[in-house]
């Protein structure tokens, strides 16, 4: 099955610094890289998403690459804020799983002010 | 964005109680709803996938007649933990699918259970 790898597990950044956490899939029939943040004791906010036909997506100051060749995609932070502190998960999905997605284990981003 | 609920948000309850979550798709239609168990600083483990007016799919290792899911229309879907024990206290989570191509999943806030 998909296998799904993200690293940093946690990260600190000054605020106004860049941040960016990066994953890697294993099945290349997959087509669909979500990113939700996770705030403490919430659930998961999806915060941009991007498809297999797109290599960069970009919303104000965040935005996603995807590697199709090397299986791999990003999130990129620009201008970080303290509220931008939170666990990132990232995820990938194939039509055929089901209508699941497997999910990275998360990076705990921490902006210091 | 489209909006999920889950109600209760936070429930303490008695050792061999039930327990019952409710997961509600405000604004769009959920053919599919997912049921998450999220322990403190770790990922989200999925525990099964449901989809209405059918029988849901649990994954590997989580009983089924322990983790009761019914997903009777298009906008709720409920998780009940039977017979609740201490090692049941976790965070759960629904998630509900838009019936998009891709798997657009939109969560919900989360229900803290803590079984005494």
């Amino acid at each position: 099955g998909e296998n799904v790898e993200q690293h940093p597990s946690t990260l600190s950044v000054q605020e106004g610094d860049s941040a960016v956490i990066k994953c890697t899939y294993s099945d290349s029939a997959s087509n669909y890289f979500p990113w939700y943040k996770q705030e403490l004791g919430k659930g998961p906010q999806l915060i941009i998403d991007i498809r297999s036909n797109v290599g960069e997506k970009k919303d104000q100051r965040i935005a996603v690459t995807l590697n199709k060749t090397a299986k791999h995609f990003s999130l990129h932070i620009t201008e970080t804020q303290p509220e931008d502190s939170a666990v990132y998960f990232c995820a990938a999905y194939k039509r055929t799983n089901a209508g699941k997605s497997t999910f990275g284990d998360g990076t705990t981003l921490t902006v210091k002010p | 964005g489209a909006v999920v609920s889950q109600h209760p948000s936070w429930v303490i309850c008695k050792s061999g109680t039930s327990v019952k979550i409710e997961c509600r798709s405000l604004d769009f239609q959920a053919t599919t709803m997912f049921w998450y168990r999220q322990f403190p600083k770790q990922s989200l483990m999925l525990m099964a996938t449901s989809n209405e007016g059918s029988k849901a799919t649990y994954e590997q290792g989580v009983e089924k007649d322990k983790f009761l899911i019914n997903h009777a229309s298009l906008t709720l879907s409920t998780l009940t933990v039977t017979s609740a024990h201490p090692e049941d206290s976790s965070f759960y989570i629904c998630s509900a699918r838009t019936s998009g191509s891709y798997n657009e999943q939109f969560f919900g806030p989360g229900t803290r259970l803590t079984v005494l």
